[in-house]
């Protein structure tokens, strides 16, 4: 069946430091990879999407990896704030023509002052 | 501003009471969805639509019922709710999927559902 893993535990890292972020899957082939933000009892919002056939996509000082061979995606926070402490889920999107987007579990990063 | 709403935020009920949770939103998306977060299980997804009268189940749709009959609107219906539906709801939506955007979904703010 088909499988998201996230790291279940809570990530803490300094601050200003990079905070790197797992997303591995088993048994999909997703067309889009998203990483999404929730914060405690708040909806998750959009940060930025990746299609399998890119390897890497920026945004400010998010940076996401996407490789599809070994199945699996990193989401960077580079100089990590304490405001970037939060859940992060990961999703994936097969595409088939309508809404089936699957999350994963999330990984809560706290950033540390 | 691009909004999902949902209502209520919170609410406390008995086993057996129907109750009923309202979505509505902005965008003129044709994709809605609904949700449901619980601990250590992530979002799961309960039922979602395609359009107006286009209704299929998700991976979680026992003991729901919905509804489109306006593009803007998806309630999510418990008719007979029970103490496992404790749970935190979130309504969703996206637009078509295209190649630029895939399905990027915007959610509610999420309604705290008690059932006792």
């Amino acid at each position: 069946s088909q499988k998201i893993e996230q790291n279940s535990e809570a990530l803490n890292i300094q601050e200003g430091k990079t905070a790197t972020l797992t997303c591995n899957y088993t048994n999909y082939s997703p067309a889009y990879l998203q990483w999404y933000r929730q914060d405690p009892g708040r909806g998750p919002v959009f940060l930025l999407l990746i299609r399998e056939n890119e390897k890497e996509k920026r945004k400010e000082r998010l940076k996401v990896t996407f490789d599809t061979t070994l199945k699996q995606s990193l989401f960077h926070i580079t100089a990590s704030q304490p405001a970037d402490s939060a859940t992060y889920l990961c999703a994936l999107d097969s595409s088939g023509g309508y809404q089936k987007v699957t999350f994963g579990i999330g990984t809560k990063l706290q950033v540390i002052p | 501003e691009a909004q999902v709403t949902q209502n209520p935020r919170y609410l406390i009920t008995v086993t057996g009471k129907k109750l009923t949770v309202t979505c509505s939103q902005n965008m003129n998306h044709e994709y809605m969805s609904w949700y449901r977060q619980d601990p250590g299980l992530g979002l799961r997804q309960i039922y979602y639509s395609m359009n107006v009268e286009v209704t299929d189940k998700g991976d979680v749709p026992e003991g729901y019922k919905v509804s489109r009959k306006e593009k803007r609107n998806f309630p999510l219906i418990l008719e007979s709710p029970s103490p496992n539906q404790t749970s935190l709801y979130f309504c969703a939506s996206s637009a078509r999927v295209s190649p630029r955007t895939g399905n990027t979904i915007y959610f509610g703010e999420g309604s705290w559902l008690t059932v006792v």
